[in-house]
């Protein structure tokens, strides 16, 4: 499986944007990049995925590289709430739903 | 709507009891997986499971085994409990087994401590 690799913790200040990287360079044409995100004591939450072309969604927006080496997960406007351990997944589009999760990136969000 | 539901939330076991965990998927959904978290690590797959058929497996010993019933929900049993079992088990559904869509919905666990 193709690996990610994330930052362990990063720390943010509330309503201001946080960008998430993710270094995946063993990525195939066929993985899509996918991020979930793990309150505490919750199981994991789906939050974006794309392919080539950058993505937008009610939660986050999501930046691949043109090389599709790296992305970037950016939370536009952080809350307390979006406090928690973010993951980005390469999924193969023909691999089901394996999800190879790294260790994440855990998110501080400060008042 | 209902979302992903587990049950048990919290169980205690000894090592070599078994243990039976049950998850009940968003209904309409056809496929359900099964992942192990360990403290302070990231979910590991155990079993995909789509159409009652196994559709991958993941790195575990024969100890594990799962199964999806007619409706769709599914158990995850696990046999000859030992120490390191001890985890929090999550049980996820989607509509399609696709990589490049459906995402997928997780409850939130089954944690099983073994003394």
């Amino acid at each position: 499986d193709a690996k990610t690799t994330q930052p362990n913790s990063m720390e943010s200040n509330e309503e201001e944007p946080v960008h998430l990287p993710c270094n995946h360079s063993t990525i195939s044409g066929t993985d899509y990049i996918h991020w979930y995100r793990q309150l505490p004591s919750q199981g994991p939450e789906y939050v974006i995925h794309g392919l080539t072309s950058n993505v937008n969604n009610r939660m986050a927006s999501l930046a691949i590289a043109e090389d599709r080496k790296s992305s970037t997960l950016i939370l536009h406007r952080a809350t307390l709430r979006d406090a928690a351990v973010y993951y980005c997944i390469l999924r193969d589009w023909a691999a089901g739903n394996k999800l190879t999760f790294g260790g994440g990136t855990r998110v501080l969000v400060k008042p | 709507d209902a979302g992903v539901t587990q049950s048990p939330t919290h169980l205690i076991k000894t090592r070599g009891q078994h243990v039976t965990l049950r998850c009940s998927p968003i209904s309409g959904h056809k496929s359900v997986s099964w992942y192990q978290q360990v403290l302070g690590q990231g979910p590991q797959f155990i079993f995909q499971y789509y159409e009652k058929e196994e559709r991958g497996r993941g790195n575990f010993p024969d100890r594990f085994s799962a199964r999806q019933f007619p409706n769709y929900s599914s158990e995850l049993n696990v046999n000859a409990l030992l120490l390191g079992d001890s985890a929090l088990y999550l049980c996820a559904s989607s509509l399609t087994v696709r990589g490049d869509t459906g995402e997928l919905f997780f409850g939130e666990g089954s944690r099983l401590t073994v003394l």
